[in-house]
């Protein structure tokens, strides 16, 4: 299976300001994925990722709030832009790797304060 | 809308014990199924495929009723380890997934 390496791990960053996430895959994926974990709540999928195009968001996701960017195959970015206490979250970058299913990176907890 | 319904439980279950937990999904159209576990404060990691057939590994047996749109997971000789968050995945046009169900394996 891939193996992804995802940072920062986790974050305190001031309401207003923006944070970038990284995420490195060790092999080639044609599309990578951003999702959002809330406390208490289930995964819920920002943006899929492909190189070469533009993201595409999912309802109630934005590029404003959320840009992505691509520059390869092998690598991802998602930032969260101009932040608020509600963007306190886990995120997760995440690949499908053939029957190996799906993996994620181990993820990154902002906290806005 | 795609959903993933799951029992958030807690189950709290003696070790050796067996326990199953089921979810139902809401998008017909939906064509590969998972579970998914996650332990606290990480990412979650693939427990298994599920497959129409049903298939196994090991103390994990995982089922799919496609007309009832509902995938089950049955934890056989439950160890201490097995304590984790369980994770429901449909599959359609991108991963839709469960809350999850809590589940505690007590010594």
């Amino acid at each position: 299976s891939a193996v992804i390496s995802q940072k920062p791990s986790r974050d305190i960053c001031q309401r207003g300001t923006s944070l970038t996430i990284q995420c490195q895959v060790d092999s080639q994926v044609t599309m990578m994925f951003w999702y959002r974990q809330q406390p208490g709540q289930s995964l819920t999928l920002i943006a899929t990722a492909n190189q070469g195009s533009e993201a595409t968001y999912e309802s109630g996701f934005v590029i404003d709030k959320f840009p992505i960017s691509r520059p390869n195959l092998t690598f991802s970015t998602l930032t969260v832009s101009n932040m608020s206490p509600e963007d306190s979250s886990i995120y997760l970058c995440s690949v499908e790797k053939g029957s190996y299913g799906y993996t994620f990176g181990s993820g990154t907890r902002l906290t806005v304060v | 809308r795609k959903e993933v319904e799951q029992d958030p439980g807690p189950f709290n279950v003696p070790e050796g014990a067996t326990v199953a937990f089921n979810c139902t999904y809401s998008n017909s159209a939906s064509q590969s199924f998972f579970w998914y576990r996650q332990d606290c404060r990480k990412e979650p990691k693939l427990l298994m495929s599920v497959y129409s057939s049903g298939n196994e590994d090991g103390r994990f047996t995982a089922q799919l009723n496609r007309a009832s749109q509902y995938i089950s997971l049955l934890i056989r000789d439950s160890k201490l380890s097995d304590s984790a968050t369980y994770l429901c995945v449909a599959g359609a046009d991108g991963l839709t997934f469960g809350k999850g169900t809590h589940l505690i394996i007590q010594p």
